[in-house]
């Protein structure tokens, strides 16, 4: 596609529910990376994909949070049980090699609300 | 260990005045640095990106930063602002060497543009 593209755009539950969030990689992008953003606190890495390597998930905050990436592209996020404090904004980009100081291109985000 | 802070989390100008948003970073070794800019209910865009080729770096919207390894800088700087300047402002670094592909972001700088 022309960008990155995450789905929904806005999602509102219920304390304790189970929430997926959608990421969709530009096309060939190999490495793919979760982050959380909250007000004031900037952008909070949470999980990085490279290929068929391994993810790194040092940065998910608790086991409440994983993430799968099927075929080397599409990547969803899912938050169990979800807890007032997961209320963030959260955003996916992607970039085209596994060098180092690559670009990442970022989606507009998901905006999670838990009430 | 690499790490980013952004002095001030708000920057006021008025339209048509300088625009410094401050950067400074701690890494072992020159990383590779970023300017990223956010504007409301989108995704992050690349403004810059440094890379050792030169100190002075130039990107879009006639932003450019200044790499200063003495003081562990990299702010970035506009002329003149423009009302459409307004937007979250983020530094990034992406360590050079060593294991990690993951860069660090600060806590991002608000830019207000006043008539």
């Amino acid at each position: 596609g022309a960008g990155v593209s995450q789905s929904p755009s806005n999602k509102v539950t219920e304390k304790g529910k189970d929430v997926e969030l959608r990421c969709d990689p530009i096309s060939g992008h190999t490495a793919l990376y979760w982050y959380r953003q909250s007000l004031g606190q900037g952008l909070e890495f949470l999980i990085y994909f490279q290929g068929n390597s391994a993810p790194d998930k040092s940065g998910l905050p608790s086991d409440r949070f994983s993430a799968e990436r099927t075929g080397g592209s599409v990547s969803t996020l899912t938050i169990q049980r979800t807890q007032q404090e997961d209320s963030a904004v959260y955003l996916c980009a992607s970039s085209s090699r596994t060098g180092k100081g690559d670009i990442q291109y970022f989606g507009a985000g998901t905006r999670l609300s838990v009430l | 260990a690499q790490s980013v802070t952004q002095l001030g989390s708000h920057v006021s100008v008025s339209e048509g005045a300088l625009v410094l948003l401050r950067c400074n970073y701690s890494s072992s070794v020159p990383p590779y640095l970023f300017w990223y800019v956010q504007y409301p209910n989108q995704g992050l865009q690349l403004l810059l990106k440094y890379t050792s080729a030169a100190t002075l770096v130039k990107g879009i919207n006639g932003f450019e930063a200044e790499f200063k390894k003495s003081e562990t800088s990299f702010h970035l700087t506009k002329p003149s602002a423009h009302m459409s300047d307004a937007a979250e402002y983020f530094c990034a670094v992406s360590p050079a060497s060593g294991g990690s592909y993951i860069p660090t972001f600060g806590r991002g700088t608000s830019l207000i543009v006043h008539p």
